[in-house]
């Protein structure tokens, strides 16, 4: 089965906003990975945290983590149109495979 | 540095055909991943090679579903005898031996649509 929740499913904000993802996870993680999906494309690495750290920042990207609630979340500030698409967190289990939520589905309004 | 190659980009079989999807991962990594995405869900995990070697197969379908991963040339997805639910995007990704979390490339996919 696969483990990674993200919610909300789908979000449609207007350009300037902020938009935040949640991401939750059952079983212990040595690090907790954001993706990118842009429609009927492949998935681009946007960020990494590792269970020690507690937050990381890349450019307008903000990564949370919190292993005691196994949850993490994706802020991007100020969001463009070119940031529609959707986010998927996803951990490495077992013998390195990546395991996927479902996804949000990001829109932002112009 | 070509990054992770899918081909092809779309493939379309009637029901009873066999399907071929084709990955060349990325210079240097020896390890390859499939996934399948149906419309509006996230990568459901397939199998993990290696040249070779068949890592982990937990996600495939027991049956009409195969992989390889050989020696020379690209890894391979092959469905037999297609049905409408395979109608799919299937990716692939690559990784070194010790990915270290963000070390995974993906490609861009192949749309296989049944009809």
């Amino acid at each position: 089965s696969q483990q990674g929740e993200e919610d909300p499913q789908a979000l449609s904000i207007q350009e300037g906003e902020n938009a935040t993802m949640n991401c939750s996870y059952k079983t212990s993680i040595n690090n907790l990975q954001w993706y990118r999906q842009n429609s009927g494309r492949g998935l681009v690495h946007l960020i990494l945290i590792r269970s020690n750290e507690r937050e990381k920042h890349s450019g307008r990207l903000r990564v949370t983590l919190d292993t005691s609630k196994k949850s993490s979340s994706l802020l991007i500030t100020a969001s463009r149109a070119a940031d529609t698409a959707s986010y998927f967190c996803a951990t490495v289990q077992g013998a390195q495979k990546l395991v996927f939520g479902q996804g949000t589905r990001l829109t932002i309004n112009p | 540095n070509a990054g992770v190659m899918q081909n092809p980009r779309h493939l379309v079989r009637r029901r009873g055909q066999e399907a071929r999807l084709r990955c060349s991962p990325m210079k240097g990594h020896s390890h390859v991943y499939w996934y399948r995405q149906l419309p509006e869900e996230g990568l459901k995990f397939m199998v993990y090679l290696q040249k070779e070697n068949i890592i982990d197969e937990s996600g495939m379908p027991k049956e009409r579903f195969s992989a390889e991963f050989p020696k020379e040339g690209p890894s391979i997805l092959r469905i037999q005898q297609v049905v409408r639910g395979d109608s799919a995007a299937y990716f692939c990704a690559s990784s070194p031996p010790t990915p270290g979390g963000s070390g995974y490339t993906f490609g861009s996919g192949t749309r296989l649509t049944v009809v």
